[in-house]
Order: structure tokens, then sequence, then C-alpha cells
């Protein structure tokens, strides 16, 4: 069974550049999550969606970052403008959704902007 | 305040031995537990869920659940090398968003040889 699938693996952009993520989720998982991981804040959700529906949007992350779920199949992260401090690991997780629900996560997306 | 605190930051124990991990909740809503591992380079994976008071043993792998006093632990037996990794408690919550967890900040354990 194929996992949760994550481009590029590696993503060098320059300060106020736009740049996009992508995330293919686990066939007929119905939730899609997308993380931001540091060292310093750990795993920092950023949004969230059921059956193609955003759930939670992030709070915080609302203003530069805007994820898209275009299809059950397929979801984009867009940093648009990208500063140094968004430079982290930018994790994609899918499950079948509900409280008891495993989350599977995909190998991440590790974001430098200079 | 995070609401998921783990500790310790860090463990390191010898090939063979006991790792005990902890994790403590600071709202009283959070109903199930995960355990996850990440080896660096990749996403993290689930490791067990707990959900009722009480033990529950996977393999070498034992989590422990005490709702009353929100607390949380895993116990590693017989650590191998291949357990080095960075180990996250997460919470779900009855009164939040289906699905959504909330995770400690990790302990990172080091098996050594």
């Amino acid at each position: 069974d194929a996992g949760v699938t994550q481009t590029p693996r590696h993503e060098v952009a320059e300060k106020g550049q736009t740049i996009i993520l992508k995330c293919e989720p686990v066939s007929g998982h119905n939730d899609l999550f997308w993380y931001r991981q540091t060292k310093i804040q750990g795993l920092e959700l950023l949004s969230y969606f059921r059956s193609k529906s955003l759930m939670e949007d992030g709070g915080a992350f609302k203003d530069r970052f805007k994820a898209e779920m275009l299809n059950s199949s397929f979801s984009t992260l867009k940093i648009q403008p990208t500063e140094p401090k968004d430079s982290a690991v930018y994790l994609c997780a899918s499950s079948l959704g509900g409280n008891y629900a495993e989350q599977f996560f995909g190998p991440g997306t590790r974001l430098t902007v200079l | 305040q995070q609401k998921v605190q783990q500790s310790p930051e860090s463990l390191s124990v010898p090939e063979g031995g006991m790792a005990s991990l902890n994790c403590t909740s600071s709202d009283r809503n959070f109903q199930y537990f995960w355990w996850y591992r990440q080896h660096s380079g990749e996403g993290p994976k689930a490791l067990m869920s707990i959900f009722s008071d009480g033990d529950k043993k996977e393999g070498r792998f034992t989590a422990h659940l005490n709702k009353a006093s929100l607390h949380v632990s895993l116990h590693i037996r017989d650590s191998q090398p291949s357990d080095s990794a960075l180990y996250f408690c997460a919470a779900s919550e009855r009164t939040q968003v289906v699905g959504q967890l909330t995770f400690g900040s990790g302990t990172r354990l080091q098996v050594y040889a």
C-alpha cells in the first residue's frame, strides 16, 4: 500500500518568494492534516480537512499560509510570501477519521528560507 | 503552557535496558492518547494507542494510562539501537474537532551499545 507522499523533499526559497508544497494522502482516507515541525515549537497544526472540507485553519498561520484540497487524493500548502522564520519541516498526514483513527505521516518537506 | 507535556526531554539507556517515557495532560477533556515515534529524516509513525485506564502491551512496548491523574507512560523493555528516535505523546479532546491531535514536545531516546 502506498503511504503518504510529499513533494518536494527539500525546498530552498528566497525571502518573499511563493512556494507550494504537495501531498498525496493514503487512498481512502477522509482526513488530511498539515503540520509544521521545528525544534523549538515542536509539531504545530496548520490545517485540517475532513472529506475535503476545511475543519481547522491553524489560527496564527492564517495570513501567509493557505492549504487547499483540490480533490480527495491531492492537497497543497502555499506559503506566500515566505520569511526566514518559515524554515522548518512541513509534514502531511492522513487518517480514516474519528477519535480512534491513527494518523499516517509522510516523510515531510524540509523548507529553508534564505 | 502546553496542554500535553512530556518528560524527560532526552533519555539515554543501554542496549537491553528499560526506557520509561512520561506524558501529562493539563486538560481533563483529553480522552484518547497515542504514542508516536519519529526516526531522523522520516515522518512520525504511530506506535500504539491507549484509551482506557490501565496497561496495554504490544511486544516490547507497554503503555499505561491513569485518567484520574491525566498521566500516560510508555515503557520499552529490551531497548534496541533501532529504538533511538524522537517519541511523541499525542492526545485528542472529547470536545475538539474530531480526529485532531495535540502533540507533546517529544522525548529523544538514545540507546547505546
